[in-house]
């Protein structure tokens, strides 16, 4: 079953803008997963961050994490055309939020 | 090698066949699992196996039967299903435990007639 909410459902921008994902998820965790689906594909593992870490940073992503409202954010900094794709949040047992489908216009 | 495979690519059967999904990882994953996808929706887990063994099933119906030969190999057999069994399964593995990264194969596009 899914976990959570995600928030938007669909993000349209252009290249170089900056693209921010939001997650929300319903029962404690030690960590959290963001994955990225290209359109019909398998998923591709981003980043996990604990529930100890309030920030972590990979290239151009950023992730935060509050522990305290139950949600995540995921920043993709200067977005490429390459980036559009669907973005999941995913809890340590494995139940994906609802996604948020990333369009960057070249 | 760190890809997860999975065959066929592509499945139409009808609502009396008997068919059966393949995936295959050479990683040294103990841990392999199934999931279910619709369109525009998120993976939804059906079943996990840990060493070899089953460790989660997620409800599935009993049309869905998960098995797994060796620590390589998982498949997925299927019979008697519903066209609202269409979808794209995807396997995954990853290192036993909850704290890992999975690798995600390809899918199988599935449609039940």
């Amino acid at each position: 079953s899914q976990q959570g909410e995600e928030d938007p459902q669909a993000l349209s921008i252009q290249e170089g803008e900056n693209a921010t994902m939001n997650c929300s998820y319903k029962t404690s965790i030690n960590n959290l997963q963001w994955y990225r689906q290209n359109s019909g594909r398998g998923l591709v593992h981003l980043i996990l961050i604990r529930s100890n870490e309030r920030e972590k940073h990979s290239g151009r992503l950023r992730v935060t994490l509050d522990t305290s409202k139950k949600s995540s954010s995921l920043l993709i900094t200067a977005s490429r055309a390459a980036d559009t794709a669907s973005y999941f949040c995913a809890t340590e047992d494995m139940r994906f939020g609802a996604g948020t489908r990333l369009t960057v216009k070249p | 090698d760190t890809e997860v495979t999975q065959t066929p690519k592509h499945l139409v059967m009808g609502m009396t066949n008997k068919k059966s999904l393949k995936c295959e990882q050479h990683m040294g994953h103990r841990a392999m699992y199934w999931y279910k996808q619709k369109a525009k929706k998120p993976p939804e887990l059906m079943f996990v196996y840990s060493y070899e063994k089953l460790s989660i099933n997620e409800s599935v119906p009993s049309r869905f039967s998960p098995e797994c030969p060796n620590s390589s190999l998982l498949n997925l057999h299927l019979h008697a299903l519903q066209p609202e069994d269409s979808a794209l399964y995807l396997c995954a593995s990853s290192q036993a435990g909850a704290d890992n990264e999975q690798f995600f194969g390809p899918g199988t596009r599935l449609t039940v007639l």
